[in-house]
């Protein structure tokens, strides 16, 4: 069974500051691995796919790395805003069934 | 990508009593997910629905305990049957394994 670790649970900065959010898997066997964002009220918004092939993806202030053969993940977030202000979550994929890590939430302060 | 409308937004219901939960897509999609977020903890799958056949369940969840109706390729439903305190949770619909619905906070007291 896959597991989803990420790391830290909960992460306070300031706005402009640069923001690194890990992930870990156990079972490198997957077809994608994703990066959401969550907010209150609003469901989960898909931010990045990364295929299983693929080392990264970017959009905008936004990257993430994959590193399958050690089983982690890393999301990336330029020059943080308030608006960042959110939970963000990883799951990786297997014939679209998605295993979720326990997300990591973010404040920045203004 | 899909459009997911789901419904109700939240409910405070007592034990012992029914949900329905919907979903309603703004395309076709083979497969539907549901899953659940439990207070302070990630989401867990309870099923996959698929259009014209039975939904497969996840371990630990149970076809009477949650009843799934998946009637054509944009719409699904997930009912939480004979509730208690601890089905409170936020139920979440997926399609495809890439959009979600908003969720529904389900409280039982």
């Amino acid at each position: 069974k896959q597991e989803v670790t990420q790391i830290p649970a909960a992460l306070s900065v300031p706005e402009g500051e640069n923001l690194v959010l890990n992930c870990s898997f156990t079972d490198s066997a997957i077809y994608n691995l994703q990066w959401f964002r969550q907010d209150p009220g609003k469901g989960l918004t898909s931010l990045l796919l990364i295929q299983s092939s693929q080392r990264e993806q970017t959009s905008g202030r936004l990257n993430a790395s994959l590193d399958k053969s050690s089983g982690r993940s890393t999301l990336y977030i330029a020059a943080s805003q308030p608006g960042d202000s959110a939970t963000y979550l990883c799951a990786t994929s297997n014939d679209y069934k998605l295993s979720f890590g326990a997300g990591t939430t973010v404040t920045v302060r203004a | 990508s899909a459009v997911i409308s789901q419904k109700p937004s939240r409910d405070i219901c007592q034990r012992g009593t029914s949900l329905t939960i919907q979903c309603q897509v703004d395309s076709q999609v083979t497969m539907m997910f549901w899953y659940r977020q439990q207070p302070g903890q990630s989401l867990t799958l309870i099923a996959t629905a698929n259009q014209g056949s039975e939904a497969t369940y996840e371990s630990g969840f149970v076809i009477d305990k949650f009843p799934i109706s998946r009637p054509n390729l944009t719409f699904s439903t997930l009912t939480v049957s004979n509730m208690s305190p601890e089905d409170s949770s936020i139920y979440l619909c997926s399609a495809a394994g890439y959009t979600f619905g908003s969720g529904t906070r389900l409280t039982v007291v």
